[in-house]
């Protein structure tokens, strides 16, 4: 079965710095991949959608890069905020157009 | 006003009980999700629905059933809980297609 990691439970970062995060996935061939972000006591909400054709994407301070060679996708904040603390989602397509989730990783800035 | 509502967002309840979890969208989207949610696992789906009359199960639907009874509300119903059914309940809609999914609030949900 499918199986989507993300490197680590938990990220500190001083603030400016570039925030990485990995999502590695295994037993998969997803056509395309999300990231999300989710607060404490509340839902995840999208960031940012990147397809297997597609190498790079940004918007504004995010950047994520998606390479179905190595089965990996790198999250990247840069210029890191207090407010960018938050859980980080990965979320792989499967069957169906339904998403996977990551177990998400979750960042702290420190200011 | 929110887009995605869902009702209650605290319950605790007692093994045995039967407790339905509602969710009301004003997105107009035909797809919608139920996902529980608990440390260290993830997201995990339960059901989905593409419309009104296509119901799917997910991931992991023992134990659980759901009704789409209009467009806009997907109900998910535990039919006897039990305690590890506790955990944070999510419902999300999405349009057709590989869009983003928009997120309730969640449920709180606790059986003792």
């Amino acid at each position: 079965s499918q199986k989507i990691e993300q490197n680590s439970e938990a990220l500190n970062i001083q603030e400016g710095k570039t925030a990485t995060l990995t999502c590695n996935y295994t037993n998969y061939s997803p056509a395309y991949l999300q990231w999300y972000r989710q607060d404490p006591g509340r839902g995840p909400v999208f960031l940012l959608l990147i397809r297997e054709n597609e190498k790079e994407k940004r918007k504004e301070r995010l950047k994520v890069t998606f390479d179905t060679t190595l089965k990996q996708s790198l999250f990247h904040i840069t210029a890191s905020q207090p407010a960018d603390s938050a859980t980080y989602l990965c979320a792989l397509v499967g069957g169906a157009n339904n998403l996977f989730f990551g177990t998400g990783t979750r960042l702290t800035v420190i200011p | 006003d929110a887009d995605v509502t869902q009702t209650p967002r605290n319950r605790i309840t007692k093994t045995g009980k039967r407790i339905m979890l509602e969710c009301s969208q004003t997105k107009g989207h035909d797809r919608m999700y139920w996902y529980r949610q608990d440390p260290g696992l993830g997201l995990r789906l339960i059901y989905y629905s593409f419309d009104v009359k296509d119901i799917n199960k997910g991931e992991i639907s023992d134990g659980y059933s759901v009704s789409r009874q209009a467009q806009a509300k997907f109900s998910l119903s535990l039919e006897s809980a039990i305690p590890n059914q506790t955990a944070l309940y999510f419902c999300a809609t999405s349009e057709v297609g590989d869009n983003e999914q928009f997120f309730g609030p969640g449920t709180r949900l606790t059986v003792l």
